[in-house]
């Protein structure tokens, strides 16, 4: 079946830093991939959408120039989260279309980023 | 815009019983796609089972059901025998298949499921 590797699983980092996460799709190609953000016992809220070779599209109230995607290739889309600060603390995780498996999506096993 | 709405924050059911997690819906596009995902405390998105806006039969995976009533716009998530492992958290999904949309999901709010030894 479609399988998301996605990297780190866990992550500490000092405030400022900048921290990149990786999707990558080990057996299929990734037209569309999607970033979500999850704060504890909350839902999956959608960051941003990116296409193989274009920019991503925001959702309104997240901050381009903070999380920065980039969808080189149909195999692998990274998210960096720069200047981080506490309140960027959360669970990301990843979901990629193109797959067959699962009615064509495939979540990453999701990015626990603390920020201290 | 579509919006998916859980009304169940936390369920408790004993073990080896069924169980019926809520989800209704509303969206304006005649074609979508509902999908129930389950979220251990590990983190990762597990897929249950997906139904159709134009599938007339309700969707079953094993132990899970669907009960879709389209005139009510609901997708509730019927578990069989519940075990121990079935606790975590429950999420409701739509997918927008219009045409021009990203097809991203839409989740609901999830409802914590605990099963009771």
């Amino acid at each position: 079946g479609a399988v998301v590797s996605q990297h780190p699983s866990r992550v500490i980092c000092k405030s400022g830093t900048s921290v990149k996460i990786e999707c990558r799709s080990l057996d299929f190609q990734a037209t569309t991939m999607f970033w979500y953000r999850q704060f504890p016992k909350q839902s999956l809220m959608l960051m941003a959408t990116s296409n193989e070779g274009s920019k991503a599209t925001y959702e309104q109230g997240v901050e381009k120039d903070k999380f920065l995607i980039n969808h080189a290739s149909l195999t692998l889309s990274t998210l960096t989260v720069t200047s981080a600060h506490p309140e960027d603390s959360s669970f990301y995780i990843c979901s990629a279309r193109g797959g067959g498996a699962n009615y064509g999506y495939t979540f990453g096993s999701g990015t626990r980023l603390t920020v201290v | 815009a579509q919006k998916i709405t859980q009304t169940q924050p936390g369920m408790f059911v004993q073990e080896k019983e069924a169980v019926t997690l809520d989800c209704t819906y509303d969206t304006s596009d005649q074609s979508y796609g509902l999908f129930w995902y389950k979220q251990p405390s590990s983190g990762e998105m597990i897929f249950l089972i997906y139904q159709g806006s134009y599938d007339e039969q309700n969707a079953t995976e094993g132990r899970y059901s669907l009960n879709f009533q389209k005139a009510r716009k609901s997708a509730n998530l019927v578990i069989s025998a519940s075990q121990l492992g079935d606790s975590a958290m429950y999420f409701c999904a739509m997918r927008d298949l219009s045409s021009g949309s990203a097809r991203q999901l839409t989740f609901g709010s999830g409802t914590q499921l605990t099963v009771l030894p």
